[in-house]
């Protein structure tokens, strides 16, 4: 069975600096994906960043990026630039493709980021 | 914001109610979850679906069940409410296929139940 661990339960930045969010994970599979996804207060639940394995290239969107490091099994999220908006909690999941088709989430424990101004 | 949403977004209920916690969708999604959140944990998966009439359970045990007769929604039950129930229930929905886009999950701004 796939696990993911999030070893930060809180952490802070302040506005316009950067942050750097851990996951690791644990798998026996070369193929999968793995995901950010960001709950802010109240909210609902959105994808922030996805990396396919089997893709060397580090994911990049906007002022957020990972850093994959396969071998590791460590797949952590930087935030550039931090905006109060970005005040959330960080979900880290991992997902194996099954049968063909695309399968469920597992989730780390999550990381509550806050941003103080 | 994503097109799925649940009802209600509070519940307050006395134990050996039954309930029923509703989650739609507008976009024709054939996959779609519920996860059980508690308040500084992981999510867990306990039921899913893959289409109409397709329902199986996760990897958390739950005492709820599920239906889907129809692709856009799918409603989750709780026969007798207990204290033990009382979580925050999220609702996900994604595409059917093979590549990456269709990895992507749309969640529902969730419910929070507290069985009394």
């Amino acid at each position: 069975a796939q696990t993911v661990t999030q070893s930060q339960p809180e952490m802070s930045v302040q506005e316009a600096e950067t942050v750097t969010l851990s996951c690791t994970y644990d798998t026996s599979e070369s193929n999968y994906y793995l995901f950010w996804y960001k709950q802010p207060p109240s909210r609902q639940m959105i994808l922030v960043i996805r990396q396919e394995a089997y893709k060397q290239q580090n994911a990049t969107e906007n002022r957020f990026s990972v850093n994959f490091q396969k071998a590791a099994k460590s797949f952590s999220l930087k935030i550039s630039d931090s905006q109060l908006g970005d005040t959330a909690m960080y979900f880290c999941a991992f997902m194996k493709p099954r049968g063909g088709s695309n399968y469920k989430l597992t989730f780390g424990k999550g990381t509550l980021l806050t941003v103080n101004p | 914001e994503a097109d799925i949403y649940q009802t209600p977004r509070y519940l307050v209920i006395g134990t050996g109610k039954k309930i029923t916690l509703e989650c739609s969708q507008t976009m024709g999604h054939d996959k779609m979850y519920w996860y059980q959140q508690d308040p500084g944990m992981e999510l867990h998966l306990i039921h899913y679906s893959y289409g109409v009439n397709s329902t199986e359970k996760g990897d958390l045990s739950s005492e709820s069940t599920v239906s889907r007769i129809r692709t856009e929604h799918f409603p989750l039950t709780l026969e007798s409410a207990r204290p033990s129930h009382t979580s925050q229930y999220l609702c996900a929905s994604s595409e059917r296929g093979r590549t990456a886009k269709n990895t992507e999950a749309f969640f529902g701004q969730g419910t929070r139940l507290t069985v009394v």
